[in-house]
């Protein structure tokens, strides 16, 4: 068990709808990241934050995408209009303590746009 | 071309085998090194990882990085049918905050 937490674990939904994501870490780590995998490939960066504060968003993140992580404890991204290259399974990482930059990822959401 | 560069695979064994998994990338400014795991439709899991050039061991895997090259290198050794999973390789950036780049992964298979 790695500490995080990530709901739904699959959404099926059709072009167009909004879907949200949300990511509970334990709460001393304060460092938390959301990638993106899609079949056969490894997760790419999305965006990550230290506490509340979001540092950095990759080009990957287009407009229709928001995350928020509100006081600092669990994290949402939100996915608007979604399309169908938006397929993809979405992981949720926090950041361990050591100085390696281990990530220890959640199960991920998987996200299927009809 | 991509930062980090590694082989999809897949990658067929029988069991008993020593399995070599491959990296390389192009950015010398990768500081940590390390191995993940990922079984179907779950998160990847670390397996090991290493600051510096040389080998590391822990138990039946060894992880070598090879900075002069920008190579790094998994190798598994008597694999069982239970390592079948997929293998991504991952560097991380310390621009203030840490950064995570994956491989593709390669996918292996451990025939009993």
């Amino acid at each position: 068990d790695t500490g995080v937490s990530q709901d739904p674990r699959h959404k099926i939904t059709k072009r167009g709808q909004n879907v949200t994501f949300r990511c509970d870490p334990i709460s001393e780590h304060n460092r938390l990241y959301w990638y993106r995998q899609t079949l056969g490939q490894g997760p790419e960066f999305l965006t990550y934050f230290q506490n509340e504060a979001q540092l950095e968003k990759s080009r990957l993140l287009s407009d229709r995408f928001s995350a928020e992580r509100p006081k600092g404890s669990f994290s949402t991204l939100e996915i608007q209009r979604t399309e169908q290259g938006d397929s993809a399974m979405y992981l949720c990482a926090a950041f361990g303590q050591g100085p390696t930059g281990e990530l220890f990822f959640g199960e991920g959401s998987r996200l299927t746009v009809l | 071309q991509k930062e980090v560069e590694q082989d999809p695979g897949p990658l067929s064994v029988p069991e008993g085998a020593i399995v070599s998994l491959n990296c390389t990338y192009s950015n010398s400014a990768f500081q940590y090194f390390m191995w993940y795991r990922q079984y179907s439709r779950k998160g990847p899991e670390l397996l090991m990882y290493t600051y510096s050039s040389g080998n590391k061991e822990d138990g039946r895997f060894t992880a070598q990085v090879d900075k002069s090259s920008k190579y790094i290198s998994l190798f598994i050794r008597d694999s069982q049918p239970s390592d079948s999973a997929t293998y991504l390789c991952a560097m991380t950036l310390n621009t203030g905050g840490f950064k995570t780049i994956f491989g593709a992964g390669t996918r292996l298979f451990v025939k009993a």
